[in-house]
């Protein structure tokens, strides 16, 4: 099983509407989580941290589900540039340190 | 905002010659980090870098790589003798402080591409 494992996409989307990914990692002890977001060649960009609690900011929602080890990204409203590869990372236990493990990404496009 | 700044955007080289990609973190950050992202792959860690030292290096950070911080602002990636497989966008990240990486991320330069011929 691979440490983080995301649906790669494409996720064709019509403006206006909710969308939602999962990101599932394999390792209990990971310890904080991420959604980045990365444009076409360009540099990743940290979208919001994922808090146990759950976590909202402005029309997007993220949610951790430790029980079954899966974070998840929801999107309201979405817009023409939420279009974009978004990027799943956990902080996971390796050796005696903490290391970012990085999902291959969901791609979303957003159609007008 | 503070920037991670990294120089060149673009770089072309032979294969088998010697490049130096820079990098200038943040300047009250402490830890930092070369990752590369091959083209349509996922982003991956090369090593880490704290108090003049590597912390952590990956399996991809061998004996062709190296890091220096030769002057305390740059960070710099070396990389010996290059390969066609080390075409790539490196990015160089920075954190303020390890412990605050486990909750608040990184802040990401905007990438070298190296491209090997």
């Amino acid at each position: 099983r691979k440490e983080v494992e995301q649906d790669p996409g494409p996720f064709n989307v019509p403006e206006g509407a909710t969308v939602a990914f999962n990101c599932t990692y394999s390792n209990s002890a990971s310890q904080s989580f991420f959604w980045y977001r990365q444009d076409c060649r360009k540099e990743p960009k940290l979208l919001m941290s994922v808090y146990s609690s759950g976590n909202e900011d402005g029309r997007f929602t993220a949610q951790l589900n430790r029980a079954s080890q899966y974070i998840s990204l929801l999107i309201r409203d979405s817009k023409l540039s939420d279009s974009a590869t978004y990027l799943c990372v956990v902080n996971s236990p390796r050796d005696s340190n903490y290391q970012l493990i990085w999902g291959a990404g969901t791609k979303l496009i957003i159609k007008p | 905002e503070p920037e991670v700044t990294q120089t060149p955007s673009h770089q072309v080289t032979q294969m088998g010659q010697e490049v130096i990609l820079r990098c200038v973190p943040i300047s009250n950050h402490l830890y930092f980090y070369w990752y590369r992202q091959i083209l349509g792959q996922k982003v991956e860690f090369l090593v880490s870098f704290y108090n003049n030292e590597i912390s952590e290096k990956s399996e991809i950070f061998d004996d062709q790589f190296s890091v220096e911080r030769p002057d305390g602002s740059n960070f710099t990636l070396k990389i010996r003798s290059t390969k066609l497989e080390d075409s790539a966008m490196y990015f160089c990240a920075s954190s303020e402080r390890d412990i605050y990486q486990v909750y608040y991320g990184y802040t990401f330069g905007s990438g070298t591409r190296l491209t090997v011929v």
